[in-house]
This record gives C-alpha cells, structure tokens and sequence, in this order.
C-alpha cells in the first residue's frame, strides 16, 4: 500500500458540475498540502493543513474549497470551475507542517475541465 | 514570496556521462533544501535531501553554496533510467517555512 493515495486518478468535467478530489494518507504525518502543476510551470502549492487546520492559503479562488476532515484525509471540492483550472492535482504529505521537512506525494490527479 | 530557478534544459547526454544541474534561490534565509525526481504523467518523489556540508547517495552528489544561493546535483555514470524531469525545492520562510518547486530540468539520457 503507497503512503499516500488520491482518487480520482482521472477526472473530466463541464464547467458546471460539482466534483471532490480525495487524498488519504498512511504515513502517521500532520501536515498535508494540495498542490496544482500546470504545463511547463512550477508546482503551485494551494492550501496546507496541519492537524487538520488551514495554515496556508495561496490566494485560491473560491471555487476550490478544501475539507480536512482528520489528519489522515484531504479533499479538495470543485465546482463551477473553468478550463485554465485543468491541471495536475497533487495531494502531498510531511511529519510537520512548516518545518521544512520532505514531502510525500500521492499519484495525481488529472483534471480535465471542458 | 520569491522564486526559485532552474534551467529546463533538456540537457540530452549519453548514457555514462557526467551531467550537474544548478538551482538558484532569491531568499537568504531559505532553509532545507532537496531534490525531487518526477517521471513523465507521474508524482514527484524525493531524491535526496540537500545538506550544508554536502551529500553523496551513490552516483547522485548534491551539494549547497549559501554564499551564492545555489543548490547543484551532479549525476555521474547516466544511465538511461535517469531520464526524468529533476526539481529542485527550497523551504522559505513566510511565517513558518513553505516549500517552493523550481520549474524542474529535464534529463534524457540517450544510448
């Protein structure tokens, strides 16, 4: 079993619908991050959680709206999005939030937005 | 914030060559530093970390110039499994320190 999982792996959506990524990780960390990587730019990070509360929130619009349930899950809803938000989603993990530390990052999530 | 910099390349060698990426940073006060190697369609996953008095991990030696704001990697001996596009990561501090991704530099390693 890898550290860390997302779901869905692949996702298309109209502009309209109301979708949720899903992250889970087995690591025992407290900190977890949703990233966004792009074509030929750099990995974009979203949003941190530490112990299940926001730390971090890099000026995201409104229409993604992350849920950290517990320290072990992440989920990023989505709606009424547009077809520049089509990209890579990246779930990733670390033992602490804001100490520098290595992260661990699950397989992606690729959004297609139509 | 400031930004992280790295050549995207692609630097195209041959298999056994020797071949060195450099990643610049803007913030003095940047801490821990790493590399992350990601394959095409795939997640990153770390390399290795980057120490003050620089680290070896077989043919992958990775060092730090603070003076000149620089974190290198130097691959030795390429083989043609290397080909990947490499990232490098500097923390910044912002109130507690935030992980930022350079652009990544992509290697082929031809036979």
């Amino acid at each position: 079993e890898t550290g860390v999982t997302q779901t869905p792996r692949h996702l298309v959506m109209g502009m309209t619908n109301k979708k949720s990524l899903k992250c889970e990780q087995h690591l025992g960390h407290n900190a977890m991050y949703w990233y966004k990587q792009s074509a030929k730019k750099p990995l974009e990070l979203m949003f941190v959680y530490s112990l299940e509360e926001r730390v971090e929130n890099n000026s995201v619009p409104s229409r993604f709206s992350p849920e950290c349930p517990n320290s072990s899950h992440l989920f990023l809803h989505l709606h009424t999005l547009q077809p520049e938000d089509s990209a890579l989603y990246l779930c990733a993990s670390s033992q602490e939030a804001g100490r520098g530390e290595k992260l661990f990052f699950g397989s992606g999530t690729q959004l297609s937005v139509l | 914030r400031k930004e992280v910099e790295q050549d995207p390349g692609p630097f195209n060698v041959p298999e056994g060559a020797t071949v060195a990426f450099n990643c610049t940073y803007s913030n003095s006060a940047s801490q821990s530093f790493f590399w992350y190697r990601q394959d095409c369609r795939k997640e990153p996953k770390l390399l290795m970390s980057v120490y003050s008095s620089g680290n070896e991990d077989g043919r992958f030696t990775a060092q730090l110039n603070r003076a000149s704001q620089y974190i290198s990697l130097l691959i030795r001996d390429s083989k043609l499994s290397d080909s990947a596009t490499y990232l490098c990561v500097v923390n910044e501090p912002g109130g507690s320190y935030i992980p930022t991704f350079g652009r990544g530099t992509s290697l082929i390693v031809h036979p």
